[in-house]
């Protein structure tokens, strides 16, 4: 079917508003990636799940970044009172089974540019 | 932890000729794997090419090649004939596997790649 979708695509906000940020996996795959690009960067690993469970969360800066997959197909990165240092794009990727170190490809969405003015 | 490090930020190749992006890493496992990704300009980011580190024979991808070498932890991509399309942002990525691993990826920088016609 179709590949990952993100929405939305471009997000301003205002210093200190909350964003949310969503993630349409491939359908049926079991592992989700979020991942941060700043610009000019390579992209930085935020959290990863396994169907609806979030097995790493190493990469979130800090407590106002919070990620949810409650059914194990969408996900959503969600940021509190966000900084102008959270500009960046978002990037979401997933693989078809379970990521324990299996090398699997991951297939990236679009991402989405968030600008925090 | 693992690093990666692509030292050159931009490179640019004259159509239909070859040219080699290079990538160093450092990692003290001995099981991964490696990936170049390509990132065209507002677009998203797609698998090129992978390499498991246990094989010694070079993957190779019709115009794209890899020069995988573990002692040195060098992992350099070659593209032939290049194409006007293959002007992007390319990226060197590491995967550790294995139990306890979640397969997230580590990337560089990135190099910007533009294909002059």
């Amino acid at each position: 079917g179709a590949g990952v979708s993100q929405s939305p695509r471009y997000k301003v906000a205002k210093r200190g508003q909350d964003v949310a940020l969503r993630c349409d996996p491939i359908s049926g795959h079991v592992s989700l990636f979020w991942y941060q690009q700043a610009l000019g960067q390579g992209p930085e690993f935020l959290t990863y799940f396994q169907n609806e469970a979030q097995l790493d969360k190493s990469g979130l800066p800090s407590d106002r970044f919070f990620a949810e997959r409650p059914e194990g197909s969408v996900s959503t990165l969600k940021i509190q009172r966000t900084q102008q240092e959270d500009s960046a794009v978002y990037l979401c990727a997933s693989t078809h089974r379970a990521s324990s170190g299996s090398g699997d490809t991951q297939y990236f969405g679009p991402g989405t540019r968030l600008t925090v003015l | 932890a693992q690093t990666v490090t692509q030292s050159q930020p931009e490179m640019s190749v004259q159509e239909a000729e070859t040219v080699t992006l290079s990538c160093t890493y450092d990692t003290s496992e001995n099981n991964y794997y490696l990936f170049w990704y390509k990132q065209p300009p507002s677009r998203q980011m797609i698998l090129v090419i992978r390499q498991e580190a246990y094989k010694q024979q070079n993957a190779t991808e019709n115009r794209f090649s890899v020069n995988f070498q573990k002692a040195a932890k060098s992992f350099s991509l070659k593209i032939t004939d290049s194409q006007l399309g293959d002007t992007a942002m390319y990226f060197c990525a590491f995967m550790k596997l294995g139990v306890g691993a979640n397969s997230k990826l580590t990337f560089g920088k990135g190099i910007t790649l533009s294909v002059r016609p």
